[in-house]
């Protein structure tokens, strides 16, 4: 399995305090992704990064923010969190754009009370 | 964007059956994925499978790429084959940095 390590696994919070999740990988792989798993939905794509520094939003981006300092790391934080943004959150990685596999992460289970 | 819908939504079988699960898209892609998240809810690549076919033990896929859509076969079905199915694809017209858009999945549950 490819070096992706989620933290943490588990969470749990109340509704309007932040919170941060991470996404470190070992591969050195550019781009870096953030997706949501809801019933009846699937996986969404919330924000991606093609680089250090460089990110952009997916399609369920509102109510979060990104980051990526360094190649390795890539932090989604829910600035206020609400019940909606109860989900599993998914970090994947991939080496090439478009054409190349992406590896996911184990998850990230919050639930915001 | 990019549609991707998968058929059947459920599908039941006694041990030892086969069975296709199905992938259609909208539109052309760069990339086409075969997912299985197991009951822990790990996502486990089956396929990276844009065109062509390819096999792997008793799963195999097939993409035909200019008819969109992909299939995804099991044979003598086990147990642990029970899960999610997830087809995935990366549209192939702009910039797409390698955003993949999911199916809703198929959910597969094998009776012993």
């Amino acid at each position: 399995d490819a070096g992706i390590t989620q933290s943490p696994r588990h969470k749990v919070t109340e509704t309007g305090t932040p919170v941060t999740l991470r996404c470190h990988q070992t591969e050195n792989h550019r781009y870096m992704y953030w997706y949501r798993q809801d019933p009846g939905h699937g996986l969404r794509l919330i924000h991606y990064s093609y680089g250090v520094k460089d990110t952009d939003k997916g399609e369920v981006s509102d109510g979060y923010s990104v980051s990526r300092s360094k190649t390795e790391d890539f932090l989604l934080t829910l600035e206020s969190a609400t019940s909606s943004q109860t989900s599993v959150y998914f970090c994947a990685i991939s080496d090439r754009s478009g054409g190349n596999i992406q590896y996911f992460g184990a998850g990230t289970r919050l639930s915001v009370l | 964007g990019i549609q991707v819908e998968q058929s059947p939504p459920d599908l039941i079988l006694q041990e030892g059956a086969n069975s296709t699960l199905r992938c259609n898209f909208s539109d052309s892609v760069n990339n086409l994925q075969w997912f299985h998240q197991n009951p822990w809810g790990q996502l486990i690549n089956l396929f990276y499978i844009p065109s062509g076919t390819k096999q792997n033990g008793r799963l195999s896929a097939t993409t035909v790429a200019t008819e969109r859509y992909s299939l995804l076969y099991i044979s003598s079905s086990q147990t642990t084959d029970s899960g999610v199915y997830f087809c995935a694809v990366v549209g192939a017209g702009g910039t797409s940095y390698g955003k993949l858009t999911f199916g809703q999945g198929t959910i597969l549950t094998v009776h012993p």
